[in-house]
């Protein structure tokens, strides 16, 4: 059965710092997600991307932030100058319309 | 702000009992609705959605939707310890453009299967 998958499973970097998470969706999915989750708090929404652009990005989602589809089956989240608070664990999620399977996640440390 | 809410339990329940968990949401536009399942430390994974009113049944799992109310529910029926995680609750938004979905979620609830 065609699943998620995301690179790395864990990442520490230093505040301040750059880290590119990877995702590749299920091939024949048409809409890419991003959601994070604070240990102990509930997944939020991050952004949504459909047709080789964002659809729909939360407050969460400022200018640290920003998604890519560098080719035909990568989908990256980047964080360009990450904050202690960005430690969380990140999904991405690919749905063909509504139904949205989740990746096993990132746990992103920053120290 | 489009909430979904749930109790966070700890729901204990003995093995082969009916476990139910419940969860309200607050956007009355809302269409669609899922159940997922989280194992501590791992990602959500699905279990079912609905969306129309009723009943819909798979296997152990019994989804309830009343839209009226703003209530969804999911019975697990002949509960099994490895049924024991957070169940999620989330709720389906379409966005203005029409083509862009998201999920909110609720916190979850702790279901406890004793054997």
């Amino acid at each position: 059965e065609p699943e998620v998958t995301q690179t790395p499973s864990h990442q520490v970097t230093q505040m301040g710092q750059e880290v590119i998470l990877r995702c590749v969706p299920i091939s024949n999915h048409l809409y890419f997600y991003w959601y994070r989750q604070i240990l102990g708090q509930k997944v939020e929404f991050l952004v949504s991307f459909y047709n080789n652009e964002i659809s729909e990005k939360s407050e969460i989602f400022d200018d640290q932030f920003s998604v890519e589809r560098p080719d035909g089956s990568n989908f990256t989240l980047k964080i360009r100058s990450t904050k202690l608070e960005d430690s969380a664990m990140y999904f991405c999620a690919s749905s063909p319309v509504e139904t949205q399977y989740f990746g096993p996640g990132t746990r992103l440390l920053v120290l | 702000q489009k909430e979904v809410e749930q109790n966070s339990g700890p729901l204990s329940v003995p093995e082969g009992a009916i476990a139910s968990l419940n969860c309200t949401y607050s956007d009355r536009g809302s269409q669609s609705f899922f159940w997922y399942r989280q194992y501590s430390g791992k990602s959500p994974e699905l279990i079912m959605f609905i969306y129309s009113n009723g009943d819909k049944e798979d296997g152990r799992f019994t989804a309830q939707l009343n839209k009226a109310s703003q209530y969804v529910s999911l019975l697990i029926r002949d509960s099994q310890p490895s049924d024991s995680a957070t169940y999620l609750c989330a709720v389906n938004t379409v966005g203005s453009g029409g083509s862009n979905y998201k999920l909110t979620f609720g916190k979850g609830t702790l279901l406890t299967v004793n054997p």
